[in-house]
């Protein structure tokens, strides 16, 4: 069973658009959220990250709104470059836990 | 400050064989976590090491088993392998344990099974 769903599996947009992946979980349980970033070849690399008490957090051109009622939460890519291209990853653990739980990913591609 | 190391970058390996990867942590850092990433999919958590002993584990059989040393590295070992095997396993250092909210991940081994 999937505990943490993420849409859509791919993304292509134009230079300076902004981009938009979504997650869903169930479990209450969980109160941390991460979002990794990955590039083909490498390992998955922290990007920012939420916790359940705030509905947004931003850092640099990366903002996350998390919906606590809903159990959602989404990345939003603020004037997307080129560079940006990767495939992105949302997650959930819960503190005191060892596992993180992934989404499936999303490969973003954005076009110059 | 050197980051999460794997060894090796690749390996090919056939059905039934054994294969022992590596990972030494972030400087610094006494937990390890291993996880298996599937070609297409998110990671998923297989075993978390911690003071040299296994602390929790996720969904996978015990053909999966590893190890730690004193100096806090850490071995995954795979028994008879499947196909299915075939993927890219990643390491991820924390300090302390029980810190899925902290963990740094290393940039894998691929490991394909003919």
């Amino acid at each position: 069973q999937q505990q943490v769903k993420q849409s859509p599996q791919s993304l292509i947009v134009q230079k300076g658009g902004i981009p938009i992946i979504n997650c869903a979980y169930e479990n209450t349980a969980f109160d941390y959220f991460p979002w990794y970033q990955q590039f083909p070849g490498k390992g998955p690399a922290l990007l920012i990250a939420i916790r359940p008490d705030v509905s947004e957090k931003k850092e640099g051109r990366f903002t996350i709104s998390f919906n606590k009622s809903a159990k959602q939460f989404s990345l939003h890519i603020m004037d997307s470059q080129p560079g940006d291209s990767a495939t992105y990853f949302c997650a959930a653990v819960q503190t005191g836990a060892n596992n993180l739980f992934f989404g499936t990913g999303t490969r973003l591609t954005v076009i110059p | 400050d050197a980051g999460v190391t794997q060894s090796p970058t690749h390996l090919i390996k056939t059905r039934g064989q054994q294969v022992t990867l590596r990972c030494s942590p972030k400087s610094g850092h006494d937990t390890v976590s291993w996880y298996q990433q599937a070609l297409g999919q998110g990671p998923q958590f297989i075993f978390q090491y911690y003071e040299e002993e296994e602390r929790q584990r996720g969904n996978f059989p015990d053909r999966f088993s590893g190890h730690q040393f004193p100096n806090y590295s850490s071995e995954l070992n795979v028994n008879a392998l499947l196909l299915g095997d075939s993927a890219l396993y990643l390491c991820a250092s924390s300090l302390g344990k029980n810190r899925g909210d902290t963990q740094y991940f290393g940039p894998g081994t691929r490991l394909t099974v003919l």
